[in-house]
């Protein structure tokens, strides 16, 4: 149903580093720069990683983001307990004209 | 502050026509085009279309085409999500995102980079 996939969970252990994949195509990561969002649930949407791998002002440098070809990662280091909520991928697709988001994917600090 | 204040939960009946709203602060309103996105509950984001609110030119994604309409008061730096008919399936959390767009050493891009706080739409049959 999302045109990017993503995994419907990870999770880690506190102090370690996780990853989250999101897989597109050319239309959209292919050619188009990747978003990451963390949303708690109840709240909107908050940017975590802009354009691939840029930070925004606030977000720790525990979070880091990259690229390759159609597929995206997000990187979570030091994992702490407050890290546990979902985390969506977006980005802009030319054939759709429009955004696309990942299903989300579901952060659980064991 | 660059914020997007969206209006209040709506509970509402199938059939019944609703119109939502999503108050730009901050910045200049006409030069950033907004975005309505849904959340049905536990569900992912999806993108529903968007409005130039310089000229009220609006687009919308094919899944939602038809059934609702995007609209936008420049005056009042205010954007619009509405339907003429609810349906249940309707239900779900609406937000609106301020987009930013143009180019960046050779590529182009598309930050969503402000968000509303979400309006909750209920619909009952």
């Amino acid at each position: 149903q999302f045109v990017l996939i993503q995994p419907p969970s990870a999770s880690g252990t506190p102090g370690q580093r996780v990853t989250i994949s999101c897989s597109g195509s050319s239309s959209n990561i292919g050619s188009n720069y990747v978003y990451w969002y963390q949303q708690v649930p109840g709240t909107a949407p908050k940017v975590l990683m802009s354009r691939n791998d840029q930070r925004p002002s606030g977000v720790p440098d525990r979070f880091s983001g990259s690229k390759s070809g159609t597929s995206a990662s997000l990187a979570i280091s030091g994992l702490r307990s407050e890290d546990e909520t979902d985390y969506f991928c977006a980005a802009w697709d030319d054939s759709l004209g429009g955004v696309v988001f990942g299903g989300g994917t579901k952060l659980i600090v064991l | 502050e660059v914020q997007l204040v969206q209006s209040g939960a709506e509970v509402k009946k199938s059939g019944e026509s609703l119109r939502i709203s999503c108050k730009g602060s901050g910045y200049s309103f006409s030069r950033h085009w907004i975005l309505w996105v849904r959340q049905k509950p536990g569900k992912g984001l999806e993108w529903m279309g968007r409005i130039d609110p310089s000229d009220s030119y609006s687009d919308y994604s094919p899944s939602f085409e038809g059934h609702v309409t995007i609209s936008a008061d420049t005056s009042i730096s205010t954007a619009y999500l509405q339907w003429p008919s609810l349906d249940i399936s309707d239900t779900a959390m609406y937000y609106c995102a301020r987009l930013d767009s143009g180019w960046n050493f050779g590529n182009y891009y598309y930050d969503m980079d402000v968000w509303g706080q979400g309006t909750k739409v209920t619909v009952s049959s």
